[in-house]
């Protein structure tokens, strides 16, 4: 029952270094999703992928990339880590797009840039 | 643009009292509508949805009517539990948008003593 899997589930970085945030499903989702939830907000998209090989822009793309090379993993890689990226991280999925089907979540990835 | 509006918290309840959190949209159509939970440190889990009007979502004892008149998809619980402690979403998908993400509401803090 592994449903959404983030690793890592905590990271500190320095300005200006990049890492990637993984994340994998196990139920054969087409759609997946990447948002950040600020403090106190709700949560913002960042990237969405239709299926492998396909990505779109969200709400808050800058400074963040996306692959799609696989149904099951959607990474987030981040470039050049900026003190406004921190934030907690969440991958989603789903398996269609329709809008009456709900999103899983994955437990998340709480970034600190400092 | 599509907007969820949520009522502000933190909430404080003592057990079993009843619980109500605000949630009015601003969306064309018929949006898909949603309320999501998240106990700490974990993800975010559905918790009901409603897809079309008069809809009611229910699910270990809360429920929430999709309300068109009134553009309100309130959440209520008649006799709330410590475990119900959480920060708790509305969120909704645009209506005749496949593929859309999610939008959240800013989350209302429910927080329940004993």
């Amino acid at each position: 029952n592994a449903g959404v899997t983030q690793t890592p589930k905590f990271r500190i970085l320095k300005i200006g270094q990049s890492m990637t945030l993984q994340c994998a499903q196990d139920m054969n989702h087409n759609y997946m999703y990447w948002y950040r939830q600020d403090p106190g907000m709700g949560l913002k998209l960042i990237y969405y992928s239709v299926g492998a090989g396909i990505t779109d822009k969200g709400e808050v793309p800058n400074g963040y990339n996306v692959s799609r090379s696989t149904t099951e993993d959607f990474p987030l890689r981040l470039e050049l880590a900026a003190p406004s990226q921190t934030s907690v991280y969440f991958c989603a999925s789903s398996k269609t797009g329709a809008g009456n089907q709900p999103q899983h979540f994955g437990d998340g990835t709480r970034l600190s840039i400092l | 643009g599509d907007s969820v509006t949520q009522m502000e918290g933190p909430v404080t309840l003592s057990e079993e009292a009843f619980l109500t959190i605000n949630c009015t949209y601003t969306a064309t159509g018929y949006p898909s509508l949603f309320w999501y939970v998240q106990y700490p440190g974990e993800g975010l889990q559905l918790l009901l949805k409603a897809t079309k009007a008069d809809d009611k979502g229910s699910n270990k004892g809360f429920e929430a009517t999709y309300r068109k008149e009134t553009t309100s998809f309130h959440l209520e619980k008649g006799s709330v539990q410590v475990s119900d402690s959480a920060v708790y979403f509305c969120a909704l998908t645009p209506a005749n948008q496949a593929g859309t993400a999610l939008i959240f509401g800013k989350g209302t803090t429910l927080s329940v003593s004993s």
